[in-house]
Formats: C-alpha cells, sequence, structure tokens
C-alpha cells in the first residue's frame, strides 16, 4: 500500500536548523509531487512547500521562503525537507503528503505520513 | 492568498444525527476544493475531492457540494467514529490554504 513515514521527533534550540526525511514506498516515487504541511499545537494545516520528485523543482509558501529548502534521493524514494533560522512559534507537527499534480490538477493530499514534532526551546 | 472559513468552528452532535459543515472561500474555486477528517494525534486523511468526489473507501454517509465560494461536507448519519476535526482546503490557487477546523464533538 502507498505510504509516506518521516523521521522521528526532533527537539532544537532557536537559530537552528532541522532536517525531516520523508520515505515513500508502494507508488512509483517519481510520478507524484511531494509537499510539507504544519501544524501548530492546537491549530489548523499550513501548507509549506513541495517538490517535483522527477526534476527536484520546488516551490514555497512566501512566508518560508529562505528558510525551507526541499531536496530527494530518487535512489531510496526520500524526500528532505531542511527548516532554518528555527524559532519558538515554528513548534509543529510536520506533515509530509503527495499529490498528482501541484496546481489544480488532482491536486488533493493522499495519503500523509505520521508526521514529525519539531520543538523549537532554549 | 484565498481565505477560507469553516463554520461552525465547533459542534456537539448525537451518533445518528445529520451534521453539515460549511466551507466558505473568498475567491470563486470553481470546484477545487478538499475535505479531510483529522483524529486526535493522527494525521489528516482524504474524505472528498474536487468538491463531491468520495475518496475510495470512505462510507457513503459522508458527501460534499458546493461550487464557487460556498462548500458543505454533510455526514448523513453520525457514527462514534466520526467524532474528529474536519478541514476544507482549496486547490485552485497557490498557496493552497486550509480552513481553520471543525471539531465535532459527542453530545
Amino acid at each position: 500500500q502507498v505510504q509516506l513515514v518521516q523521521s522521528g521527533a526532533e527537539v532544537k534550540k532557536p537559530g537552528a536548523s532541522v532536517t525531516v526525511s520523508c520515505k515513500a514506498s508502494g507508488y512509483t516515487f517519481t510520478d507524484y509531487y511531494i509537499h510539507w504541511v504544519r501544524q501548530a499545537p492546537g491549530q489548523g494545516l499550513e501548507w509549506m512547500a513541495w517538490i517535483q520528485p522527477t526534476s527536484g523543482a520546488t516551490n514555497s509558501a512566501q512566508k518560508f521562503q529562505g528558510r525551507v529548502t526541499l531536496t530527494r534521493d530518487t535512489s531510496i524514494s526520500t524526500v528532505y525537507m531542511e527548516f532554518s533560522r528555527l524559532k519558538s512559534d515554528d513548534t509543529a507537527i510536520y506533515f509530509c503528503t503527495r499529490s498528482y499534480g501541484a496546481g489544480s490538477y488532482r491536486g488533493w493530499f493522499d495519503p500523509w505520513g505520521q508526521g514529525t514534532l519539531v520543538t523549537v526551546s532554549s | 492568498d484565498i481565505q477560507m472559513t469553516q463554520s461552525p468552528s465547533s459542534l456537539s452532535a448525537s451518533v445518528g444525527d445529520r451534521v453539515t459543515i460549511t466551507c466558505r472561500t473568498s475567491q470563486n474555486i470553481i470546484r477545487y476544493l478538499n475535505w479531510y477528517q483529522q483524529k486526535p494525534g493522527e494525521a489528516p486523511t482524504l474524505l472528498i475531492y474536487g468538491a463531491s468526489s468520495l475518496q475510495s473507501g470512505v462510507p457513503s454517509r459522508f458527501s460534499g457540494s458546493g461550487s464557487g465560494t460556498q462548500f458543505t461536507l454533510t455526514i448523513s448519519s453520525l457514527q462514534p467514529e466520526d467524532f474528529a476535526t474536519y478541514f476544507c482546503q482549496q486547490f485552485h490557487s497557490s498557496p493552497r490554504t486550509f480552513g481553520q477546523g471543525t471539531k465535532v464533538e459527542i453530545k
């Protein structure tokens, strides 16, 4: 079955960077975009960025530009999200998810990874 | 960015009740609207895509409707496993945006 499995929880100090991985299985990795969505404690969902695994092209929400970097290793069907210059309000669960298209063609998210809690605290 | 407004933000209902959740968008998104369910401590799961298409494996008591700027998610007969938070999400324009969520609680 299609699965996205993320790396484990992280605790970081303000100003540090964190890298979260998302390993895909059960489908052709290069056929789908991988997105990152975060959820602060008790809050809603916020889309951050996507990567197209074939080309490596990326796009991110304006508020995260310059801080989020997505890369991929197609040999192991894994996407990495590096998030830099962390602040306390970046404390959140970070989810990876996939969509067939980046725009309005088949642009729904399914399935989702289990989530990775990133805690930013001094 | 397209703003998404869900209502209500929470509701209490009993097993067997019919439940309707509304999502309004700040711009016309045609039918580029999805609904997700999230249970505590879990990742969201896709219920409805393209405003009214039922995701494979999702019970038929869930349905979606609407177009333009107003959409609804209906649960025809609430079951114990449906107590969760529901989010709408648009995929008409980037950045993709979500509603703030509607928490469905047991009455």
